[in-house]
């Protein structure tokens, strides 16, 4: 079955300006959650949804922001870009809590 | 702060030779624990899960402790070949509900002929 899909792989944008990520979990799974991995921080949980409610919050301003649609398709929004932004943004879904959590291969953005 | 640390040292060994992963945690009560691989430019590719009740689990070449006394999971892989060669990362869920995985820093394998 096909895995998660994020979209696009590869972006760049210029300080200010905003991204849109994209991500379509796993058919069947209801949780998507989504990650920011940096070679300094490493792997930091940014939020998740479940049934298109936030379920789970981490320390991020609020510049990024998310949301999820009915057939449990997600999106992530950064606003106001900053440099520090660069970084690789993985999608992740699940059935629900307790489950196998399964990654996309991620957006790469980088900031300008 | 809840912290979790793994080997920040690569791990260099040979092939055929059984490589062990080290995750500790601290001020955590993870439900379970999660191993993942990730290869360079890609995203996690999950491994093995492990429950709080749970002491052992095993899948192939592949073997994960859990002590919830002593805080830590240990990862093997027995008989390891130069594809093994990856960062691995061990990522805990708490009991909070939900899917929130908090990350180790990961250990960088290598597998040399």
């Amino acid at each position: 079955k096909a895995g998660v899909t994020q979209t696009p792989r590869y972006l760049i944008k210029t300080r200010g300006q905003q991204v849109t990520l994209s991500c379509s979990p796993i058919s069947g799974h209801r949780s998507v959650s989504w990650y920011q991995q940096t070679p300094g921080q490493g792997l930091q949980f940014l939020f998740e949804y479940f049934s298109e409610t936030q379920r789970n919050k981490g320390n991020f301003p609020g510049r990024f922001s998310g949301r999820q649609f009915s057939n449990s398709r997600s999106e992530m929004n950064v606003s106001t870009l900053e440099l520090g932004d660069s970084a690789l943004y993985l999608c992740a879904s699940s059935f629900g809590g307790g489950n196998t959590i399964y990654f996309g291969e991620g957006s790469w953005l980088t900031v300008v | 702060s809840q912290k979790i640390e793994q080997n920040s040292e690569a791990l260099n060994i040979q092939e055929g030779k059984t490589a062990t992963l080290t995750c500790n945690y601290t001020n955590y009560s993870p439900a379970y624990l999660q191993w993942y691989r990730q290869d360079p430019g890609r995203g996690p590719v999950f491994l093995l899960l492990i429950r709080e009740n749970e002491k052992e689990k095993r899948k192939e070449r592949l073997k994960v402790t859990f002590d919830t006394t002593l805080k830590q999971s240990l990862f093997h892989i027995t008989a390891s070949q130069p594809a093994d060669s990856a960062t691995y990362l061990c990522a805990l869920v708490g009991t909070g509900g939900g899917n929130k995985l908090t990350f180790g820093t990961g250990t960088q394998l290598k597998v040399e002929l």
